[in-house]
């Protein structure tokens, strides 16, 4: 199956600073990408779709200024999790959509972000 | 996107098939039947989907009912490794939007 990557696994950081996740797709090209957060012992919760080459489409609730997500190319999309807040410790996931004929989205390995 | 229903929770022996059911009673005719499965603190893997026909992978099986109403997801020989939150998803083929996922079932595999 195709391969969707995201980097890092884990990461801590302290308050107030900002944290890049990077989630790539290895073997094909992927035009719109999903991130989602995950709460314990929850579902995953949409946050936004990200298209290359444009703006990302949030979800209600979901600040657009504080969850900054950059589709640059086919195979790239990152989340920038800004002014991070303890509240913003969660399980981040990525997934892509190929482009062409395949119905089927793939998910990255997840970030757990602690924010200290 | 119809909504779909999945017990919370199931157990199976090892070795043994898990039989994975998951209702879809609105579904509608140009929507598909996507299973994923989450292995703990991972990212969701794509397991099967399908429209009308069983299908079966090197993962799984998917039989869906003539009136596409349900459909149960068959992992013949479960292992321990199998122990994951299966979670059933309808949505049509060509949307592009996100994938919505419900609350699935937990399945633990016992030894």
């Amino acid at each position: 199956g195709a391969v969707v990557s995201q980097h890092p696994s884990r990461v801590i950081c302290k308050s107030g600073t900002s944290v890049k996740i990077e989630c790539r797709s290895l073997d094909f090209q992927a035009t719109t990408m999903f991130w989602y957060r995950q709460f314990p012992k929850k579902s995953l919760m949409l946050m936004a779709t990200s298209n290359e080459g444009s703006k990302a489409t949030y979800e209600q609730g979901v600040e657009k200024d504080k969850f900054l997500i950059n589709h640059a190319s086919l195979t790239l999309s990152t989340l920038t999790v800004t002014s991070a807040h303890p509240e913003d410790s969660s399980f981040y996931i990525c997934s892509a959509k190929p482009r062409g004929g395949r119905t089927e989205a793939f998910f990255g390995q997840g970030t757990r972000l602690t924010v200290v | 996107d119809a909504k779909t229903t999945q017990p919370p929770s199931m157990d199976c022996a090892e070795g043994r098939a898990a039989n994975l059911p998951c209702n879809h009673s609105t579904i509608s005719g140009n929507e598909y039947v996507y299973w994923y499965r989450q292995i703990h603190s991972q990212g969701p893997q794509y397991i099967i989907h399908g429209l009308k026909n069983n299908e079966t992978n090197e993962m799984a099986s998917l039989i869906i009912t003539e009136d596409r109403k349900s459909s149960t997801l068959i992992l013949p020989h479960a292992t321990l490794r199998d122990t994951a939150v299966y979670y059933c998803i309808v949505r049509s083929s060509g949307s592009a939007r996100q994938l919505t996922f419900g609350s699935g079932t937990q399945l633990t595999v016992l030894p």
